[in-house]
């Protein structure tokens, strides 16, 4: 257990649909990152959050969107879903703005049908 | 920009023997490195990182990589290969704050070890 908590673990939606991943950092950390992997495009960095506030921006699509809520978890919110949005979502945390290597929670597996 | 390559997709190695996974940068700022390692249906763990200093940098489960400038390379090694190695690994590299923080991956490295 990273310390990284991420729910669902697993999500089958259609096309067209929104759905919401949840993360909460491990205690004391105050960045939160999302990652989108897929077998195409890979690893991909999509957002960064730090205390509440966004940090820097991806390759995150308009119809994304995310937030860190004042208790530092964060939602990742992805609307008009399409087959290409099927990916492993992973969240990440540190204790600051730092860059000493994220810890990683176990991902999101997300398939549009 | 930064980039990470890594060469080849798959590696296959014989228990006990020498573990090579290349890794090649680029950046237009000295970078913070980093290799990760995934287990199937698992998320990302950190092996080892290199930030300043010491170029040699020793990671958990008897890995290392060694940072050289000039070649823009970060290689990770493991003398000798366990069946439990079978992952795969990514490399990342970071410009640090004055690029959010963001890590930019290579494509990932499969290892396959044989009995």
């Amino acid at each position: 257990d990273s310390g990284v908590t991420q729910t669902p673990k697993h999500l089958i939606t259609a096309t067209g649909q929104r759905v919401t991943l949840r993360c909460s950092p491990r205690s004391g950390d105050l960045s939160v990152y999302w990652y989108q992997q897929s077998l195409d495009q890979g690893l991909q960095f999509l957002i960064q959050y730090y205390n509440g506030e966004e940090r820097a921006k991806g390759n995150i699509l308009e119809r994304f969107s995310a937030q860190q809520f004042p208790d530092l978890h964060s939602e990742l919110n992805l609307s008009s879903l399409e087959l290409g949005d099927s990916a492993l979502y992973f969240c990440a945390s540190s204790i600051g703005t730092a860059n000493v290597g994220y810890t990683f929670g176990s991902g999101t597996r997300l398939t549009v049908v | 920009a930064q980039s990470v390559t890594q060469l080849g997709s798959h590696v296959s190695v014989s228990e006990g023997a020498l573990v090579l996974l290349r890794c090649n940068y680029s950046s237009s700022v000295p970078p913070y490195l980093f290799w990760y390692v995934q287990y199937p249906n698992q998320g990302l763990q950190l092996l080892l990182k290199y930030t300043t200093g010491a170029t040699l940098v020793k990671g958990i489960n008897g890995f290392e990589a060694e940072f050289k400038k000039s070649e823009t390379s970060f290689h990770l090694t493991k003398p000798s290969a366990h069946m439990s190695d079978a992952a795969e690994y990514f490399c990342a590299v970071s410009e640090g704050k004055a690029a959010g923080n963001k890590l930019t991956f290579g494509g990932g490295t499969r290892v396959l070890v044989k009995p």
